[in-house]
């Protein structure tokens, strides 16, 4: 069953704590993406990656970090430099260019404590 | 600047109607339009993909029509259901180059009333 999973569903962070959102795809899909979605706003870009071992920043990008070792996976981490990090979290993957049907996962919902 | 503009926020149906969802783009060089639904807490679902040399798309109930001239998008859909009920996102896609980023709508909320 091809699609997008994300984990965990929920997530608390303390501050000044790091935490790192999961995201793993096995629809063979070469670029990824990261958007943060809050209330009122559109879905703004945090990061994409087109190819393993490449990633670029997006509109956001400042507090937080990303890495592609693999085709299927790109962990977003939150870091403590993220100073308003409540948000829901959509990965996203496309076959090729940003231009192609993105395809989504179920979100995570980061909560501060 | 490419501003992608949904009216309206929230719209309020009884089932049965037919309706349409508007989208608007600012600059009319565009890759491509598409319409996403969410649903609350959850992702978002890809409904469909207008390239923009087409000027329609349909599946099933929905049907979406694009007119690059007027920088206007719609999604039509007939016969509404309460499983309908949902926001509707419509994002825009960037000719090739180094703009690597969907512009986003944000979205209008529909709830349909059995």
């Amino acid at each position: 069953d091809g699609g997008i999973t994300q984990s965990p569903k929920y997530l608390f962070r303390k501050e000044g704590q790091n935490v790192t959102l999961s995201c793993e795809q096995n629809l063979n899909h070469d670029a990824m993406y990261w958007y943060r979605q809050d209330p009122g706003q559109g879905l703004r870009l945090i990061y994409y990656s087109q190819i393993v071992n490449d990633f670029q920043k997006g509109d956001i990008a400042e507090g937080y970090s990303v890495s592609r070792e693999k085709k299927e996976s790109f962990p977003l981490t939150v870091t403590s430099a993220q100073k308003n990090p409540t948000a829901f979290y959509l990965c996203a993957s496309s076959i090729g260019p940003v231009q192609e049907t993105q395809y989504f996962g179920p979100g995570t919902r980061l909560l501060v404590l | 600047k490419q501003e992608v503009t949904q009216i309206p926020a929230a719209l309020s149906v009884p089932e049965g109607e037919n309706l349409v969802l508007n989208c608007s783009f600012t600059d009319s060089a565009i890759y491509n339009l598409q319409w996403f639904r969410q649903d609350p807490g959850k992702g978002l679902t890809s409904l469909l993909l207008i390239q923009s040399s087409q000027r329609e798309q349909t599946s099933g109930r929905l049907n979406a029509s694009l007119d690059k001239s007027s920088g206007r998008s719609t999604l039509y859909i007939a016969a509404s259901q309460p499983g309908d009920s949902a926001t509707y996102l419509c994002a825009v896609g960037p000719r090739a180059g180094n703009n690597r980023k969907l512009i986003w709508g944000l979205g209008t909320s529909l709830a349909v009333n059995p």
